[in-house]
């Protein structure tokens, strides 16, 4: 199975400033027939289901804001929130969708400091 | 519009049965494989089970293999979890999702793809 840990747990950072979260695979998660990552990331506030914000690792999911943006190839992976706004406190996961088992990291909470 | 309506949870005891549904509409059902995906109270998400568009292939967590079975109808667009033997690890909430593009052939040996859609979410409660 493939591992997926997500760095850090949790961070705090102020408004309208860069907030960056790590995301690495124990394989790469590259397809080379088609020189896709299968790497995806969700948000997730209180009560909520996931919401797909990025996947192929880099393209943004229709309707989210151009300040998230994930990039990275292989097996380490980086959503960077270039300012961070108050709706944008959520947990955030990362996701290897390269085989089954899917797997997701633990997740990292976003906060306002 | 794109919905994904779950029903069936509950609380249940150690050892009995539970069956989750999911109703799909918005979209054509029987194109897009679909996910069951938990979380545990306070925890992040685990991947559950896929099953592919057309049903000819399913494919289980290793916590769930053997206990759970996942199945559709597309002829009325249905989604189903079939859990048995349930045990208190099994409490979360349970989210069906749908992947982003038709035709998914999500396995062991093959590339998935992301899901774009999720449902509301289900309760299940395994306690004596």
């Amino acid at each position: 199975d493939i591992v997926v840990t997500q760095s850090p747990d949790s961070l705090a950072v102020f408004l309208g400033e860069r907030a960056t979260i790590n995301c690495k695979s124990s394989q790469s998660v590259l397809y080379r027939s088609n020189n896709k990552n299968y790497l995806a990331w969700y948000q997730q506030k209180p009560g909520q289901p996931p919401k797909l914000l990025i996947y192929w690792a880099s393209t943004r999911e229709s309707g989210v804001p151009d300040r998230f943006r994930g990039s990275g190839s292989g097996t380490d992976f980086t959503l960077t929130i270039s300012s961070l706004q108050t709706e944008d406190v959520a947990v955030y996961y990362c996701q290897q969708y390269h085989s089954t088992p899917v797997t997701f990291g633990g997740g990292t909470r976003v906060e306002i400091k | 519009q794109v919905q994904l309506v779950q029903s069936g949870g509950g609380v249940v005891q150690p050892g009995r049965s539970l069956k989750l549904s999911c109703a799909a509409s918005g979209f054509s059902f029987s194109d897009y494989t679909m996910h069951w995906v938990r979380q545990a109270p306070g925890k992040g998400l685990e991947w559950v089970a896929v099953v592919w568009y057309d049903e000819t292939r399913k494919f289980y967590g290793d916590s769930v293999r053997g206990r759970f079975t996942v199945s559709r109808d597309n002829s009325k667009n249905m989604l189903y979890l079939q859990m048995n033997s349930l045990r208190g690890e099994d409490t979360a909430v349970y989210y069906c999702a749908k992947e982003a593009t038709t035709l998914g052939y999500c396995s062991p040996t093959s590339g998935c793809l992301a899901t774009d859609y999720w449902g509301q979410g289900t309760v299940v409660s395994v306690s004596s």
